[in-house]
Order: C-alpha cells, then structure tokens, then sequence
C-alpha cells in the first residue's frame, strides 16, 4: 500500500530554535496532508493540514509547506517551547484511511 | 473528553484468549477507523468502516476482527490468532469519507500476561 517516510525520527532543539520535520510520499493521488502532535501518554490530536491545492498554510509558530512536484511536505515550528516537546507524525489522505509517517519525537530544552 | 470513548484503557489478555475493545463515539461520524501503536512504528491502520454494516481490511488485519452494527459503535476484537497483541489500540472517527480530519480516543494498552 501507500506508504510515507517520515524523517528525522527524533529532534533535540533549544528553546526558541526552529525545528523542521520532512516526510515524503509515491502516490501521486494523495491530496490531504495532515500533521497531528501526540504529548506523552495522550491522544494524537490534529494540529494543522494541508490540501493538495495549496502550498503553504500557517497557523501561529507552525507552517505546513507542501511540494507536489517533488512530492514531499514539511512541518515548520517557530520559536520552539518546551511544551511543544512530543512526538508529530504527517499523514496521507487519498480517498481511503489516513496513513502515518512513524513520528518525530522532538524535545526542546530551555 | 467526551465524543469518542475507548474502554478499557488496560486489558490483559490470556494466552489463546480473543478480547474485545470498545469504542463509542457521540460525534454522529459516519467513519470509524482502528489503529495499532507501537514504539518507533507510527500508527497502523487495522480495519476501518466508513458506514453501518460495511467494513475494510487496513495493512495489518490479519489476526483482529470488527463490527459496525451501529452507526456509533466499532469493536475490535484481537483473536488468539494475532500472536503478538501488545500494543496501544487508538480507535478514531471522522465525518464523512477517510480524508478528513480524524478525532482520536484515548487509547487501550492491551498486554499480553
């Protein structure tokens, strides 16, 4: 099936740093590209997405960028705070169930 | 947190032994997914069902089996035959189709005694 590379599989940054996590994809069918965050013991929530329409969204200090072309997306975090410290996995929407990346955990140390 | 509900939040399982999770949701979603987590593995879909009576196979069904009798209901059944179950168990729910925004339980951590 579908599948997505996700990469860095784990982040170390200081607080106020940036931080970029890539994942790139095959299927060309793929139009939805969401980003959910998961903190320690909790449920993954969705913190922003993208459709295949658009090539950049912002939301605060996140920023999704996406690159049909070359069929790759990234997550942009601004100005880095220890709460932003989970685990962040991209997924794929074409038309069935979302497939995950197997996360990034990043850790922002003040 | 209210709209989807998972129950148990722990379950052990016996070797041999099928068991069964639970999950509710009040959302009026017409799709309802299952999800296995494991460390370092991402989520992995395991059945999904985008309306009453009518279910998929994900990657890794092989071993578990669902029900969708109810528009709010999706159970998943891990049966004896999935030989290594440990896992976090996420089930989810979305609006319509599978390509929209996915709204998480809280989880199961089933383990094996």
């Amino acid at each position: 099936g579908e599948n997505v590379e996700q990469h860095p599989s784990t982040l170390s940054v200081q607080e106020g740093d940036s931080a970029v996590i890539k994942c790139t994809y095959s299927d060309s069918a793929s139009n939805y590209f969401p980003w959910y965050k998961q903190e320690l013991g909790k449920r993954p929530q969705l913190i922003i997405d993208i459709r295949s329409n658009v090539g950049e969204k912002k939301d605060q200090r996140i920023a999704v960028t996406l690159n049909k072309t070359a069929k790759h997306f990234s997550l942009h975090i601004t100005e880095t705070q220890p709460e932003d410290s989970a685990v962040y996995f991209c997924a794929l929407g074409a038309g069935t169930a979302l497939i995950f990346g197997k996360g990034t955990t990043l850790s922002v140390s003040s | 947190d209210g709209g989807i509900t998972q129950s148990p939040k722990y379950l052990f399982r016996k070797e041999g032994q099928n068991v069964t999770l639970s999950c509710e949701q009040n959302l009026n979603h017409d799709a309802m997914y299952w999800y296995r987590q494991d460390p370092g593995q991402g989520l992995r879909l395991i059945y999904y069902s985008q309306i009453v009576n009518d279910f998929q196979k994900g990657d890794i069904a092989e071993g578990y089996s669902v029900s969708r009798e109810k528009k709010e209901s999706f159970p998943l059944t891990v049966t004896s035959a999935q030989k290594n179950p440990t896992a976090f168990y996420l089930c989810a729910s979305s609006i319509q189709g599978a390509t929209e925004k996915l709204f998480f339980g809280s989880g199961t951590q089933l383990s094996v005694l």
